[in-house]
């Protein structure tokens, strides 16, 4: 089945220590987004890809990077881990720019900051 | 800015019918999304509205009055599965794909 996958489900990582997060698509899909989902909150983006066209959350810290290399992957960096970063991480795709486009979301990773 | 509001719970029984209330502020409307999450898994798309009025499909039903800034999200004959959490989320701008989520409304349901 077509769908988005995130590994791994879960993450631990030490506080500071660099952490990548993973996320391929076989929809083939143009638009790929990370949220971050803490405890009892609200899904939070933190930036979107369209196509190659990296698009920043003005609140986003600087601390989380992304990279696309190319339409199925994309992946999300945290340089310095605090352990306010930990939270579920949920990457979405989209097909196109469209008023009634649904988000189609991973299963998420779950991170943890020691 | 981006508000979106939701109840923290809400407990329901088996079979019966439960509405979830959703109220927003946002700049720009560009549409509004019902997803289902369960614990600790990915957000499904339930239903979406742009107009105004009901949208059904199957047990579940959503509605929108843009000129309240409202919507609603109406399940019936409430199943144990049912039990997860529904966020209710607005895209703002015109365009854009990206979506404001509340923090979502925990739904138990009893037998």
């Amino acid at each position: 089945d077509a769908m988005v996958i995130q590994n791994p489900r879960y993450q631990v990582t030490q506080f500071g220590k660099p952490v990548t997060l993973s996320c391929s698509q076989t929809l083939n899909h143009n638009v790929m987004y990370w949220y971050q989902q803490k405890s009892s909150q609200a899904p939070k983006l933190l930036f979107h890809y369209y196509d190659k066209d990296f698009n920043n959350e003005a609140d986003t810290p600087d601390n989380f990077q992304s990279r696309r290399p190319n339409t199925s992957f994309c992946f999300l960096d945290i340089r310095s881990p605090g352990l306010g970063d930990a939270a579920m991480y949920l990457c979405a795709t989209s097909g196109r720019v469209s008023e009634n486009e649904k988000l189609f979301f991973g299963s998420g990773t779950q991170l943890s900051v020691l | 800015g981006q508000n979106i509001d939701q109840p923290t719970e809400m407990t329901a029984t088996e079979g019966a019918i439960v509405q979830i209330n959703c109220t927003y502020q946002t700049s720009g409307f560009n549409g509004l999304f019902w997803y289902q999450q369960h614990a600790g898994e990915a957000p499904t798309f339930l239903s979406y509205n742009v107009l105004d009025g009901l949208e059904e499909k199957g047990r579940f039903s959503s509605f929108l009055s843009r000129s309240k800034g409202y919507s609603y999200l109406l399940l019936k004959e409430l199943q144990m599965k049912d039990s997860a959490s529904y966020l209710c989320a607005v895209r703002g701008k015109t365009g854009a794909n990206n979506l404001f989520f509340g923090t979502g409304t925990r739904l138990t349901v009893i037998p």
